[in-house]
């Protein structure tokens, strides 16, 4: 069946360390992955694409890599600050049209806590 | 710019009552989506417009489940009558033009609640 984890539902990193961040996928071939911010009472807030041909993607402090081998994406925020606390929720765009299927299919998120 | 909006932000029904929820999209957006987050489960897609037409309603979970976008503008999401699994949080999405690799905006949700 098709799944789609990420890695631990709650993640405590001490502010100033890079918080890692994974998202394991079985049973999809994604043409895409995106990484998605939500925070309490909000919608999710799109942060990163990749591309499976790509192998990292970098946007300031966040770094995304992609491994269609592994079936893998890590995410990663640098020099963390309490600000970041929020849970991030990886999601999978798989192509099955000419249209394009731009459904995205969301894993459970995980909620980080960024300890002062 | 407005971003995506939704009304309302919350509701509270009867079992069997009937509810409408709306979307605003972005202005522009010809995309616009409808997902749900039941409680302790990952946000599900129901469905998908351009402008006025459906172009995938395969997250519909049943036909108590309506959804409209008259002149592809506006959406409305009608579950009627309701039942208590039907509760959660209903977020619509909408995106410029619906490629892969575009990035979609979404609103705040509205936290639905049948008892």
């Amino acid at each position: 069946s098709q799944k789609i984890e990420q890695n631990s539902e709650a993640l405590n990193i001490q502010e100033g360390k890079t918080a890692t961040l994974t998202c394991n996928y079985t049973n999809y071939s994604p043409a895409y992955l995106q990484w998605y911010r939500q925070d309490p009472g909000r919608g999710p807030v799109f942060l990163l694409l990749i591309r499976e041909n790509e192998k990292e993607k970098r946007k300031e402090r966040l770094k995304v890599t992609f491994d269609t081998t592994l079936k893998q994406s890590l995410f990663h925020i640098t020099a963390s600050q309490p600000a970041d606390s929020a849970t991030y929720l990886c999601a999978l765009v798989t192509l099955i049209s000419n249209f394009g299927n731009e459904k995205l299919t969301f894993g459970t998120g995980t909620r980080l806590t960024i300890i002062p | 710019e407005a971003g995506v909006t939704q009304f309302p932000s919350h509701s509270v029904i009867e079992k069997g009552q009937t509810v409408t929820l709306r979307c605003d999209p972005i202005s522009g957006h010809d995309n616009l989506y409808w997902y749900r987050r039941v409680m302790g489960k990952e946000i599900k897609f129901l469905l998908h417009f351009v402008k006025e037409s459906k172009q995938d309603e395969s997250g519909m979970p049943n036909n108590r489940f309506l959804a409209e976008r008259t002149g592809g503008t506006y959406s409305t999401l009608k579950v009627q009558p309701a039942e208590l699994e039907d509760s959660g949080v209903y977020f619509c999405a909408s995106s410029q033009d619906g490629r892969p690799n575009t990035e979609a905006f979404f609103g705040q949700g509205t936290r639905l609640t049948v008892v």
